[in-house]
């Protein structure tokens, strides 16, 4: 099956600085999300976005689907980003299951 | 809209006892699925439905149990509570396969099952 592969494993910032998630798969891709597991559990959808490039204030996302990864962007990093960053895609052969990567771990120091 | 609705929030079980994992959603998905996320791990699909009277395994269905008999509601079952059932449930939807975008997802905000 497909292999979705995220780095780092973990990551530890300051507040204020700037980071770069990466989220590798192993096969043709229809749908690609990014989403923000907060401390409470919560999953938040960040990004649909099975190629190019999107924007959403701090956060940014890239997605080059020919050579099959995607890039999480978060600038000036804030407290409230901490918790755990997951990729999550759907294979292009007409099925619509989900597989996620393990994540990424965040923790931002005030 | 509430989105994807899941009920309990938390749970204590006994080793034995069932229990069902209620998810309900308001936006017309065809596409609902259910998932377990263990400590340190991603989330792992348990079952899936893709229309009303459809369902279908994921990729960890031993011990659970789904009927999708609406359009809104997708029910999991839990027949015999085991330890290692202990994990946050996960319910998700999407309008399903008539184009890529369809299949955006959308996570209710889990359950926490612990099992004794």
């Amino acid at each position: 099956g497909i292999q979705v592969e995220q780095s780092p494993p973990d990551l530890i910032l300051q507040e204020g600085a700037n980071s770069t998630l990466r989220c590798n798969f192993s096969d043709s891709v229809n749908n690609l999300q990014w989403f923000h597991q907060n401390p409470w559990g919560q999953l938040i959808n960040l990004f649909y976005i099975p190629s190019g490039t999107k924007q959403n204030g701090r956060l940014s996302a890239t997605t080059v689907a020919t050579e099959r990864y995607s890039l999480l962007y978060i600038s000036s990093s804030q407290t409230t980003d901490s918790g755990v960053y997951f990729c999550a895609v759907v294979k292009a052969s007409g099925t619509y299951k989900y597989i996620f990567g393990t994540g990424t771990r965040l923790k931002v120091l005030a | 809209n509430a989105g994807v609705t899941q009920t309990p929030k938390f749970q204590v079980l006994k080793t034995g006892q069932s229990m069902t994992l209620q998810c309900a959603q308001d936006m017309n998905h065809e596409y609902m699925s259910w998932y377990r996320q263990d400590p340190g791990m991603g989330l792992r699909l348990i079952h899936y439905s893709v229309g009303a009277g459809i369902t279908d395994q994921g990729e960890v269905p031993n011990g659970y149990n789904v009927s999708r008999s609406t359009t809104e509601d997708f029910p999991l079952r839990l027949l015999s509570a085991a330890p290692s059932q202990t994990s946050v449930y996960f319910c998700a939807s999407s309008y399903g396969p008539r184009t890529p975008r369809d299949t955006e997802a959308f996570f209710g905000q889990g359950t926490r099952l612990t099992v004794v």
